[in-house]
């Protein structure tokens, strides 16, 4: 079975400093994965994707994520944070196959000022 | 954004009664989802579809039903709604493609008192 962890509930950092929120994740096979970022009182929004290729993948609103298959992990970074992207960030992952998405429990990240 | 309309967006009813809660989309995609977000659990899948009157089951189907009789209508209902049921419910799409991302709407807060 799939899984995904979020091994922190909550990430803190200095405006203009890098950021990273932490994902691992088990899949039985190759692994497609996703991060989501959720905004107060709205729905998750796509930031990007991993499928193959590249192991650095490029996303929306500066983000990036880094896919490392010896460490099962999908780290998202920004190099420079933003206060605006204070919100709840959500990584996900399916197998090869059409089965849903198993999202892991959510980081929360305050940008502060 | 992906055109998903979910109603009600709030919804405040009694234990033992029935709800049902509505997805609606625009997009034409067969999958449709339904998850349920609570803190410390993240999203949960409750149910999901993949094409008209094709459903299964997710991580938490107790006391819940789905039924899709078009493509671009998914219904959750309670049967018998619990206080264990209040929550934000979120309905998903996505395109037949694994590699796709799916869209969420922008949630229904449901409080059963």
């Amino acid at each position: 079975a799939q899984s995904v962890a979020q091994p922190e509930d909550q990430v803190n950092v200095a405006e203009g400093n890098p950021l990273t929120v932490k994902c691992t994740y088990s899949v039985s096979g190759n692994p497609y994965l996703f991060w989501y970022v959720q905004y107060p009182n709205r729905g998750l929004q796509f930031l990007l994707k991993y499928i193959t290729g590249d192991n650095l993948v490029k996303g929306s609103y500066g983000f990036e994520a880094e896919f490392n298959k010896s460490q099962t992990s999908f780290h998202l970074k920004k190099p420079s944070a933003l206060v605006s992207d204070s919100a709840l960030y959500f990584c996900a992952v399916r197998d090869m196959g059409n089965t849903p998405l198993v999202f892991g429990k959510g980081t929360r990240l305050s940008v502060i000022a | 954004d992906a055109g998903i309309t979910q109603s009600p967006r709030h919804k405040v009813t009694e234990t033992g009664t029935p709800v049902t809660l509505r997805c609606h989309q625009t997009e034409n995609h067969r999958y449709m989802y339904w998850y349920r977000q609570d803190p410390g659990h993240g999203l949960r899948l409750i149910h999901y579809s993949y094409g008209v009157k094709d459903t299964d089951k997710g991580e938490v189907s107790d006391g819940y039903s789905v039924s899709r009789s078009k493509t671009e209508d998914f219904l959750l209902t309670l049967e018998s709604a619990t206080s264990s049921q209040t929550s934000v419910y979120f309905c998903a799409i996505s395109e037949s493609h694994p590699n796709q991302p799916q869209h969420f709407g922008d949630g229904t807060r449901l409080s059963i008192l």
